[in-house]
């Protein structure tokens, strides 16, 4: 059972490129979160789908977007790659809302030169 | 505003002590507070949860927490350190009916042999 699994572990872009971070989970969970985390500020959401078919923003979406491509798979697209990008981006699912836990991939450590 | 504090960025203590990382919470509905760990280069693994019953939670690891309601905190707990125990640990609020989990900043264990 792989859980949450996320592609690629590690990409260097420079400025401008784009690039889309795989994430699927084989749990059956409905809901899908993208985060991002940076020194000293824990996980910051990025995009949500709560089940498939949907996707919202969450607190930080500016220069992302996201596609729920079945119940299965939830991708984080950079248009146009920013320096302020550079992070380690988690993808995670749970069952549904907030009440149940999340489960993490491992992530990808994204670097934008 | 909601938000989760984890007032101690940093804490030492040394292998065999005892551990208590503080949490506490500000939320407008009913919360369902998690603890998880993040070791170096991974993802994070929940240790806990809490929603409702009993205020002291057993999780993995040995790990323990309790749920104090006029005090709005939610501390991990843990009777004697093991050296695999150093990691980074967030603690989580969120709540039925929303998927925008809200993270601590973290707090970075290390544990002295």
């Amino acid at each position: 059972n792989a859980g949450v699994t996320q592609t690629p572990k590690f990409q260097v872009l420079k400025t401008g490129q784009s690039m889309t971070l795989q994430c699927a989970q084989d749990m059956n969970h409905n809901s899908m979160y993208w985060y991002r985390q940076d020194p000293g500020m824990g996980l910051r959401l990025i995009y949500y789908s709560a089940s498939e078919g949907t996707t919202d923003k969450g607190e930080v979406p500016n220069g992302y977007n996201v596609s729920r491509l079945n119940k299965r798979e939830f991708s984080l697209r950079l248009e146009s790659a920013a320096p302020s990008q550079t992070s380690v981006y988690f993808c995670a699912s749970s069952e549904t809302d907030g009440s149940y836990e999340q489960y993490f991939g491992p992530g990808t450590r994204l670097t934008v030169t | 505003a909601q938000s989760v504090t984890q007032p101690d960025i940093h804490i030492t203590v040394s292998e065999g002590a005892s551990l208590e990382l503080r949490c506490n919470y500000s939320y407008g509905a009913t919360p369902y507070l998690f603890w998880y760990v993040q070791s170096p280069g991974q993802g994070l693994q929940l240790l806990l949860k809490y929603f409702s019953g009993d205020t002291l939670v057993q999780g993995i690891k040995g790990f323990e927490a309790e749920f104090k309601r006029s005090q709005s905190s939610f501390n991990l707990r843990k009777p004697s350190v093991h050296w695999s125990d150093a990691a980074e640990y967030f603690c989580a609020v969120g709540a039925r009916g929303t998927y925008k989990y809200i993270f601590g900043t973290g707090t970075r264990l290390k544990v002295l042999a």
